[in-house]
């Protein structure tokens, strides 16, 4: 089945204390991202890849780090969490061309206290 | 990005059709025209998408106006499964074209009624 996976689903923890959230796509994408949602905000962008080795900032990428080893993965990586970075985080994947539709994992909701 | 415009929410009953309408003056001429749903606690989820002419599949109908700045979304028979917030996005299209993002809005909060 085609899918987004990311790991964990749900995680509190405080603040300072490094995190990394995975995230797996099986469809052989080029393109994945990830986005945070927040109330009344949306889904906004943080990081992008446009393919292994290739990043480059959303609109809000402070706070955070990504990398792209392998086509397939794409983690998110808070060096030094903050409160303000507690939402709930998607990642998606899409193949590069116009017009292509994202696929979203279900999301992990961070807490940080 | 060229703005969309939805309704905050709209209401409808089951196993009627349901006509979502999004707005986009400014769209241009490469602009993609997509629609996700996100049912609670989920990530949001492709519905359809078109560039000038009508599309239909599994799950809905996508009516584009001949000028393209306004398009519709049609469930043709609304279940309580429909009950979602749903976006109209557009993306650019170009050749190596920015579909790695969208901009999502507050999209429109449909409510099915049994």
């Amino acid at each position: 089945e085609a899918q987004v996976t990311q790991n964990p689903r749900y995680l509190i923890t405080v603040t300072g204390k490094k995190l990394t959230v995975t995230c797996s796509q099986n469809m052989n994408h080029e393109y994945m991202s990830w986005y945070r949602q927040d109330p009344g905000l949306g889904l906004r962008q943080i990081y992008y890849s446009m393919n292994v080795e290739v990043t480059d900032k959303g609109d809000v990428p402070e706070g955070y780090k990504v990398s792209r080893k392998e086509k397939r993965n794409f983690p998110l990586i808070l060096e030094s969490p903050s409160p303000n970075q507690t939402s709930l985080y998607f990642c998606a994947s899409t193949r590069a061309g116009g017009g292509q539709p994202q696929h979203f994992g279900d999301g992990t909701r961070l807490s940080i206290l | 990005d060229a703005k969309t415009t939805q309704p905050n929410s709209m209401e409808s009953n089951e196993e009627e059709p349901v006509h979502l309408p999004c707005n986009h003056s400014t769209i241009s001429g490469t602009d993609y025209i997509h629609w996700y749903r996100q049912l609670p606690s989920q990530g949001p989820e492709y519905v359809i998408h078109g560039l000038t002419s009508n599309v239909n599949n599994r799950m809905a109908s996508l009516a584009i106006a001949e000028d393209r700045k306004s398009s519709t979304l049609i469930l043709h028979r609304a279940t309580l499964r429909d009950a979602a917030v749903y976006y109209c996005i557009l993306s650019r299209g170009t050749s190596g074209g920015s579909n790695y993002k969208l901009t999502f809005g507050k999209g429109t909060l449909l409510t099915v009624n049994p």
